[in-house]
C-alpha cells in the first residue's frame, strides 16, 4: 500500500528540539519531490518545507534557519529537525508527495501534532 | 508570494444541489492550480490538479476551471460526504506554495 506515516509530535518547550519522522511506503522517495504542510489548531494549511529528488531543500521564510528537511534513503524516511522551537509552530505536521506534473500534493500522511508551550 | 483568497468563506448549500467555489490569485498562476478536500481530523484530498484534471477516484461531479487568477471549483451535486473545506493551491511560482484561506461547504 502507497503511503505515508508521520511520528515524534507531542508537547514541547519553547526554544526546544524536535525531530519528526515521516515513513514513506509502496513507493521510493528519493525519486519523489517531498514537502512537509503544517495546519495550526483550527487553521488554514501552509507550506514548510520541499526536498527535491536531488535533496535541495527549500524553507517558507517563518521557518527558515531553524528547521532542516533531509532523507534517508536507506529507511525511505524523511525527517524535518525542528529548533528554536516557538509557540506558533504548534500545528498538525503533514508530510506529503508533491505530484509528477507540478508541486501540488497528490499523498498525504496522517499527520502528527507538535504542540509547543511552556 | 502570490496570495490566494477564497470565497465564500462558508457556503450552505442543501443535498443534491450544486456548490459554486471561488478562488482568486494575486498574480498569474496560470494553470498551476489545485483544490484539495479536508474533513473534520483527516488529512486534505487531491481532487484536481492543472486547473481542470480530476485527481485518481475522484468523482465526475467535481470540476475545475479557470486560469491566470480566476478559479472556480464546482461540485454538480452535493452528496452527504462533500459536506467539508475545500482549499486551492498555487505552485506556479514557488517557494512558497502558497494555499488560500479555504472554503466551508455546510448543509443548508
Amino acid at each position: 500500500e502507497v503511503q505515508l506515516v508521520e511520528s515524534g509530535g507531542g508537547l514541547f518547550h519553547p526554544g526546544g528540539s524536535l525531530r519528526l519522522s515521516c515513513a514513506a511506503s509502496g513507493f521510493t522517495l528519493r525519486s519523489n519531490f517531498m514537502s512537509w504542510v503544517r495546519q495550526a489548531p483550527g487553521k488554514g494549511l501552509e507550506w514548510v518545507s520541499l526536498i527535491n529528488s536531488g535533496g535541495n531543500t527549500y524553507y517558507a521564510d517563518s521557518v527558515e534557519g531553524r528547521f532542516t528537511f533531509s532523507r534517508d534513503n536507506s529507511k525511505n524516511t524523511l525527517y524535518l529537525q525542528m529548533n528554536s522551537l516557538r509557540a506558533e509552530d504548534t500545528a498538525v505536521y503533514y508530510c506529503a508527495r508533491d505530484g509528477l506534473n507540478g508541486m501540488y500534493f497528490d499523498l498525504w500522511g496522517r499527520g502528527t501534532l507538535v504542540t509547543v508551550s511552556s | 508570494e502570490i496570495v490566494m483568497t477564497q470565497s465564500p468563506a462558508t457556503l450552505s448549500v442543501s443535498p443534491g444541489e450544486r456548490a459554486t467555489l471561488s478562488c482568486r490569485a494575486s498574480q498569474s498562476v496560470s494553470s498551476n492550480l489545485a483544490w484539495y478536500q479536508q474533513k473534520p481530523g483527516q488529512a486534505p484530498r487531491l481532487l484536481i490538479y492543472g486547473a481542470f484534471t480530476r485527481a485518481t477516484g475522484i468523482p465526475a461531479r467535481f470540476s475545475g476551471s479557470g486560469s491566470g487568477t480566476e478559479f472556480t471549483l464546482i461540485i454538480s451535486s452535493l452528496q452527504s460526504e462533500d459536506f467539508a473545506l475545500y482549499y486551492c493551491q498555487q505552485y506556479n511560482r514557488w517557494p512558497p506554495m502558497t494555499f488560500g484561506q479555504g472554503t466551508k461547504v455546510e448543509i443548508k
